[in-house]
């Protein structure tokens, strides 16, 4: 159980142009979903934070109008790079939220990586 | 604010040798922390965690780690290490201390098994 799959797992695209990214909940709902950016040998850095029906939270730093989260079922969460750029290439992990205080954990999806030129 | 600190960008045991890898990290409430791995081209996979009660965690894997409060600790061991373990290895503390927000990540220590 707890399978998070994100689609594509691979993107390449043109400067300038948008690209969305899927994160699903394939067996179970998760009203909160996260959205991380992990950069070559460096550590994932939180982006924001996906709330079912609501709007995102964004760390500090990361653009919102540049990253839009949309967060429309239980199940699925998308971000999309609006206006691409090589430095926005990377790879983009989503996680969900199972379970109640005091045990929540996460669940990765295995990320998707973005290749902008 | 929280911060993890992984002592180590590149660990290389043999195999059946003990596998230590170090995590310190620094909260200002109550931590709630992680372990994950991470093998090539594939997502993060939980270990194990520590949330309350017994300092002592036992995860999958033949994985465990203590809880040292007075150290600010969280050291992820193994005593026999085995091929299959080569990986990534994140140390994480999630950020309000309820495991329920986004988490804060150390850099990663990259685990190398010697044959």
């Amino acid at each position: 159980g707890a399978v998070v799959s994100q689609h594509p797992s691979r993107v390449i695209c043109k400067s300038g142009t948008s690209v969305k990214i899927e994160c699903r909940s394939l067996d179970f709902q998760a009203t909160t979903m996260f959205w991380y950016r992990q950069f070559p040998k460096k550590s994932l850095m939180l982006m924001a934070t996906s709330n079912e029906g609501s709007k995102a939270t964004y760390e500090q730093g990361v653009e919102k109008d540049k990253f839009l989260i949309n967060h429309a079922s239980l199940t699925l969460s998308t971000l999309t790079v609006t206006s691409a750029h090589p430095e926005d290439s990377s790879f983009y992990i989503c996680s969900a939220r199972v379970g109640s205080y005091p045990g929540e954990t996460q669940y990765f999806g295995p990320g998707t990586r973005l290749l902008v030129l | 604010a929280q911060s993890v600190t992984q002592l180590g960008s590149h660990v290389s045991v043999s195999e059946g040798a003990l596998v230590l890898l170090r995590c310190n990290y620094s909260s200002s409430v109550p931590p709630y922390l992680f372990w994950y791995v991470q093998y090539p081209n594939q997502g993060l996979q939980l270990l194990l965690k520590y949330t309350t009660g017994a300092t002592l965690v036992k995860g999958i894997n033949g994985f465990e780690a203590e809880f040292k409060k007075s150290e600010t600790s969280f050291h992820l061991t193994k005593p026999s290490a085995h091929m299959s373990d080569a990986a990534e290895y994140f140390c994480a503390v999630s950020r309000t201390g309820g495991g329920a927000d986004g988490l804060t990540f150390g850099k990663g220590t990259h685990l190398i098994i010697q044959p």
